[in-house]
């Protein structure tokens, strides 16, 4: 079984440029989780989709970043304009279901510099 | 304050010792998890945990509810289990998201 794919997997842009992260779920897998992960801390969860609908996006900064499943399978997270604090590992996860007791596997991350 | 804290922050050990890492949560949780980051890789799924105790090869994870803790254990360790192990506990009617803790950088020399 293929695991969660994300690319790219290192990026380096000027603070107030654009970017972009794509996520590839598990297959099957109605949940996807948008993590942002600072050095030296754990994960901080961004938004969590169920299939192409927001579950939860209350540790979004709205006014820079956005995170779109339109069709319930793969995932985009954009952040524009990027600031220097953005840099940080950005992680995708996915669950078969967001009921509990059901595992999350994370992807490998996309680790973003902003300079 | 955290919900979920962890300690130590970093840890070093000669290979073959017997390692403890601690994590305290302060919210009423369905479920706990142990999680193992290596430098440059995602992040890999060790235990999930509601009650009791569970291994895996040389990996112990016990939790404790009332007292709100649990514990990782890694017998007879080895330089390859040098990572960033991290807690996370899925609250109360918060389905399975996670809040993590900060992790605990696990160095093991030969």
């Amino acid at each position: 079984e293929a695991g969660v794919a994300q690319s790219p997997r290192y990026k380096i842009i000027e603070k107030r440029q654009s970017v972009a992260f794509w996520c590839n779920p598990i297959s099957g897998h109605a949940t996807l989780y948008w993590y942002q992960q600072i050095l030296g801390q754990g994960p901080k969860l961004l938004i969590q989709f169920q299939n192409n609908g927001v579950v939860d996006d209350s540790q979004l900064p709205k006014d820079r970043f956005s995170a779109e499943r339109l069709k319930g399978v793969d995932s985009t997270l954009k952040i524009q304009p990027a600031k220097l604090e953005d840099s940080a590992v950005y992680l995708c996860a996915s669950s078969l279901t967001s009921r509990t007791n059901y595992e999350q596997y994370f992807g490998p991350g996309t680790r973003l510099t902003v300079t | 304050k955290n919900e979920v804290e962890q300690s130590p922050q970093n840890l070093t050990a000669q290979e073959g010792e017997f390692i403890t890492i601690n994590c305290s949560y302060s919210v009423g949780i369905s479920a706990l998890h142990w999680l193992q980051q290596h430098p440059g890789g995602g992040i890999v799924s060790l235990f999930m945990l509601s009650s009791g105790k569970k291994k895996h090869g040389r990996l112990i994870a016990t939790i404790n509810i009332q007292e709100k803790h649990s514990s990782l254990h890694i017998t007879a360790s080895h330089p390859r289990d040098s990572a960033v192990y991290i807690c996370a506990v899925a609250l109360n009617n918060a389905g399975n998201m996670l809040t993590f803790g900060g992790g605990t950088r696990l160095m093991v020399k030969p």
